[in-house]
């Protein structure tokens, strides 16, 4: 079975930083892309961020381009998410997901994880 | 950025009959275009992908249509189970966008 286990969400007052973890496990990690994607409070879903399977490739959505980096530790299974300058606009569930492909974005987001909350507060 | 609409915003429908949403993109996606379901309280969870093709374990009820700009999710004889809120999502271009989603309710 695919798992997909986030973890290091919590609060932090605006301005700061927070590095999100993801550790997946049931499948060849190297071999997928992955992305992270959030849900504000009764909100829709967003894209944020994603990487190619073996991390060469990145991209970002404008509103965390040059805040937030992703990057990836094929030798533990772990995808990250490094979100620094915290904005109260980035308080969501942010989800580890599994592309179905290995480069590029042209895949769908095929299994989720079950999220992990950050809250940006004063 | 491709903007994605979906209507309707909420549909409410009697259990056994057919739900049909639609996603219009501003622009072609071709058939980069994905469906997901989200009950409350959980993650998301892959429907349909290349606009028509159903993700493993998905009953053959849900089905999908359209390429281009305007595509199509049809849900027959809905079950207790399928009432919660689509999203439709293009990865056709970056940044990968999704709709407001649409909520099913009895």
């Amino acid at each position: 079975e695919v798992q997909l286990v986030e973890s290091g969400g919590g609060s932090v007052q605006p301005g700061g930083s927070l590095r999100l973890s993801c550790v997946v496990s049931g499948i060849t990690f190297s071999n997928y892309a992955m992305s992270w994607v959030r849900q504000a409070p009764g909100k829709g879903l967003e894209g944020l961020s994603l990487i190619s399977y073996n991390g060469d490739n990145t991209y970002y959505a404008d509103s965390v381009k040059g805040r937030f980096t992703i990057s990836r530790d094929n030798t533990k299974n772990t995808l990250y998410l490094q979100m620094n300058s915290l904005r109260a606009e980035d308080t969501a569930l942010y989800y580890c997901v599994k592309m179905d492909g290995s480069d590029g974005y042209r895949d769908a987001f095929d299994i989720w994880g079950r999220g992990t909350m950050v809250t940006v507060s004063s | 950025e491709i903007v994605l609409t979906q209507s309707p915003a909420t549909l409410s429908v009697s259990p056994g009959e057919t739900a049909t949403l639609s996603c219009r993109a501003s622009q072609t996606v071709s058939n980069y275009l994905a469906w997901y379901q989200q009950k409350p309280g959980q993650a998301p969870r892959l429907l349909i992908y290349g606009a028509s093709a159903r993700a493993t374990g998905i009953p053959a009820r849900f089905s999908g249509s359209g390429s281009g700009t305007e595509f199509t999710l049809t849900i027959g004889s809905l079950q207790s189970a399928d009432f919660a809120v689509y999203y439709c999502h293009q990865y056709d271009s970056w940044p990968l966008t999704f709709g407001g989603g649409a909520k099913v309710e009895i």
